[in-house]
């Protein structure tokens, strides 16, 4: 079946500093993607969805400046916690899909900003 | 808003027995996903479901399709302390819709 990746699976970085995670998809072509973020104990609440080529879409209350995604690619995209804060500290999650495929979800990057 | 909700929320069991959590969704779906989440770790995909399959197999987990009341159900049969775990279930259904998730089922299994 369809796999993607997502690298890393935990990172944990200073505050101030800016992050970079990576999502792939390994055997198909991903024409969209998407983020997700889980709090604590809570379910994975969508931030932005991204098409190749085109600028993301993020959710009510996302700040798109924070939480850059960059889909250059149909196999990668990519969210970068720029300056981050412990605040942002939570599980990241990526899903993938192509034009003639299910959506399918990485395993998800923990973040622990310190 | 969230897709789907699962039910129960939390769920507490002996070692041994069997473990039913069921998923609830609000439009139609092309197929829907079981996912498990140890404590502070990753999603691991357990089982997909099409809308044209009402029942699939893997291991020791069952899951149903029931398209007609918009609900799946996942069984853990004859669970283990180590199916301790949050357990998500996610909807899609295709083109341009985007999965979601529900809040999760926690189970904790008793040694």
């Amino acid at each position: 079946g369809a796999v993607v990746s997502q690298h890393p699976s935990w990172v944990i970085c200073k505050s101030g500093t800016s992050v970079k995670i990576e999502c792939r998809s390994l055997d198909f072509q991903a024409t969209t993607m998407f983020w997700y973020r889980q709090f604590p104990k809570q379910s994975l609440m969508l931030m932005a969805t991204s098409n190749e080529g085109s600028k993301a879409t993020y959710e009510q209350g996302v700040e798109k400046d924070k939480f850059l995604i960059n889909h250059a690619s149909l196999t990668l995209s990519t969210l970068t916690v720029t300056s981050a804060h412990p605040e942002d500290s939570s599980f990241y999650i990526c899903s993938a899909r192509g034009t003639y495929t299910e959506a399918f979800f990485g395993q998800g990057t923990r973040l622990t900003v310190v | 808003s969230q897709q789907g909700e699962e039910d129960p929320q939390a769920l507490s069991i002996q070692e041994g027995e069997n473990a039913t959590m069921n998923c609830s969704y609000k439009t139609s779906i092309n197929n829907l996903q079981w996912y498990r989440q140890n404590s502070g770790r990753g999603l691991v995909h357990l089982i997909l479901i099409r809308s044209n399959e009402r029942e699939k197999h893997s291991g020791r987990l069952r899951v149903t399709l029931d398209t007609s009341k918009k609900s799946s159900s996942l069984l853990i049969t004859a669970s283990r302390a180590a199916d301790t775990a949050s357990y998500f279930c996610a909807t899609d259904a295709g083109g341009s819709y985007i999965p979601t998730f529900g809040r999760g089922t926690s189970l904790i299994v008793h040694p």
